[in-house]
C-alpha cells in the first residue's frame, strides 16, 4: 500500500538555526498538509498546498515557516530560525483529491530545538 | 473557529467489553468524519470514515453520525490490549482544505 514518507525521523537543531524537513506525498495525491503536536497536546494544522501553491495556513504558520514542492516528488517545510517552542512532532499529511478523502500521516519527523 | 470536542478521559475498559467514543463538532456544513488512531509515538492512523448519518461498520469498529445533533462516536466491540491508544476524531468541512482534530481520548484495554 502507497504511503507517506518523512525524513528524517529526528532532528536535532540549535536555537536560531535554519531546519527543512522532508516529505514523499503518495504519489496520486494532490493535497499535501503540514501538522504538528508538541508532546502530549493535540494536532494542529500548519498549512495546506494545492497546485503549488498555499490554499490555507494557520496562525502558527508565520514568516518563520515556509513549504516548498521542489519536485514531482518532494513536499518540504522549512523552519528558518528554530525556536524552543518548534520542539514538537510534524506530520505531512497527503490527500487523493478534495471533499471527502482522508488524510493520510506520515510517521513524522521528531524535531528537539535545544 | 471551527471546534471538535472530544472527552479527553482517559476512558479503561475490561478486555472484550465495547469501548464508546465521543466527538461533537461545532461547523453544521462539516461533511466528512474520521476517526483515526495514534499510539504513543507514532502518527494518526486512519480507522473509519463516515459521510452520511447512521452507522458504518467495519470488522470490530462502528462509526456512528447524526449530522442534525453535530455528533459522531466510534464503538469498538471486544475491546483487546491491541486496541489501547489514543483516538482522535477530525472533521472536514466541504469549504476549504483543511481538518480539524479534536484533542483525542485516551483508551486503555485492562486485559
Amino acid at each position: 500500500e502507497p504511503e507517506v514518507t518523512q525524513t528524517p525521523s529526528h532532528q536535532v537543531t540549535q536555537m536560531g538555526q535554519e531546519v527543512i524537513l522532508r516529505c514523499v506525498p503518495i504519489s496520486n495525491h494532490l493535497y499535501f498538509y503540514w501538522y504538528r503536536q508538541i508532546l502530549g497536546q493535540k494536532v494542529e494544522f500548519l498549512v495546506s498546498f494545492y497546485n503549488n501553491e498555499i490554499s490555507e495556513k494557520s496562525e502558527i504558520f508565520d514568516d518563520q515557516f515556509s513549504v516548498e514542492r521542489p519536485d514531482g516528488s518532494n513536499f518540504t517545510l522549512k523552519i528558518r530560525s528554530t525556536k524552543l517552542e518548534d520542539s514538537a512532532m510534524y506530520f505531512c499529511a497527503s490527500r487523493e483529491g478534495q471533499g471527502g478523502p482522508p488524510l493520510h500521516f506520515g510517521n513524522g519527523t521528531r524535531l528537539t530545538v535545544t | 473557529q471551527k471546534e471538535v470536542e472530544q472527552n479527553s478521559g482517559p476512558l479503561s475498559v475490561p478486555e472484550g467489553a465495547i469501548a464508546s467514543l465521543n466527538c461533537t463538532y461545532s461547523d453544521r456544513v462539516s461533511q466528512s468524519f474520521f476517526w483515526y488512531r495514534q499510539y504513543s509515538g507514532k502518527s494518526p492512523e486512519l480507522i473509519m470514515s463516515i459521510y452520511s448519518n447512521g452507522d458504518k461498520e467495519d470488522g470490530r469498529f462502528t462509526a456512528q453520525l447524526n449530522k442534525a445533533s453535530q455528533y459522531v462516536s466510534l464503538l469498538i466491540r471486544d475491546s483487546q490490549p491491541s486496541d489501547s491508544a489514543t483516538y482522535l476524531c477530525a472533521v472536514n468541512p466541504n469549504t476549504g482544505n483543511q481538518f480539524y482534530f479534536g484533542t483525542g481520548t485516551s483508551l486503555t484495554v485492562i486485559p
